[in-house]
């Protein structure tokens, strides 16, 4: 399979616990970008990178949020003191990023359920 | 402030024809797209619209009139798998997509 995977699929944490994700993008794509979706919503921005480079930060990401993508290929984002307000499913999705020369079309991972009981 | 606009809920029977709207207001455009979500999983790339027109593909078709500032996403011979949300997201001049809340479709047999 040579999709976008996401590590765990679940994770269910007490309130206050630091928590860790990881995501393995499309192995040619160099844009990789996390988003948190919440039930009856669209994803919601968090960061993205372009390779290596954390290009942008949504200003909704409380500094209790990290992302890393050392090699330019898996990422991971971590979650400090988790609350119960960031339970939601956390995406990331690979592009091409330019100079691709077609769409900049997202591809998703399956998604991580977070759970701050 | 930019702004994707889609229905909420629809409804529609096995085997008709469903058109869901989506209007937008962003800075910039480069590009709507249009996403498929079944419950607990995933969007799943259905379309790509940059210019004005309809874009066919299968039984799925998206329509786009960029001084409008609208697109539909057409299903046809529904089937009852077709129950999902369907999202409609706007690359802006920033390359970031905007996504609206999506449209969650409902199949009745």
């Amino acid at each position: 399979d040579t999709g976008v995977s996401q590590d765990p699929r679940h994770k269910i944490t007490k309130r206050g616990q630091n928590v860790t994700f990881r995501c393995d993008p499309i192995s040619e794509h160099n844009r990789l970008y996390w988003y948190r979706q919440t039930l009856g919503q669209g994803p919601e921005f968090l960061t993205y990178f372009q390779n290596e480079a954390q290009l942008e930060k949504s200003r909704l990401l409380s500094d209790r949020f990290s992302a890393e993508r050392p090699k330019g290929s898996f990422s991971t984002l971590e979650i400090q003191r988790t609350e119960q307000g960031d339970s939601a499913m956390y995406l990331c999705a690979s592009s091409l990023g330019w100079p691709s020369g077609g769409p900049e079309t997202q591809y998703f991972g399956p998604g991580t359920r977070l759970t701050v009981l | 402030g930019q702004n994707i606009d889609q229905p909420t809920e629809m409804t529609a029977t096995e085997g008709a024809i469903v058109q869901i709207n989506c209007t937008y207001q962003t800075s910039g455009f480069n590009g709507l797209f249009w996403y498929q979500q079944h419950a607990g999983e995933a969007p799943t790339f259905l379309s790509y619209n940059v210019l004005d027109g309809l874009e066919e593909k299968g039984r799925f078709s998206s329509f786009l009139s960029r001084s409008k500032g609208y697109s539909y996403l057409l299903l046809k011979e529904l089937q009852m798998k077709d129950s999902a949300s369907y999202l409609c997201a706007v690359m802006d001049s920033n390359y970031q997509l905007i996504w609206g809340a999506g449209t969650k479709l409902i199949i009745k047999p």
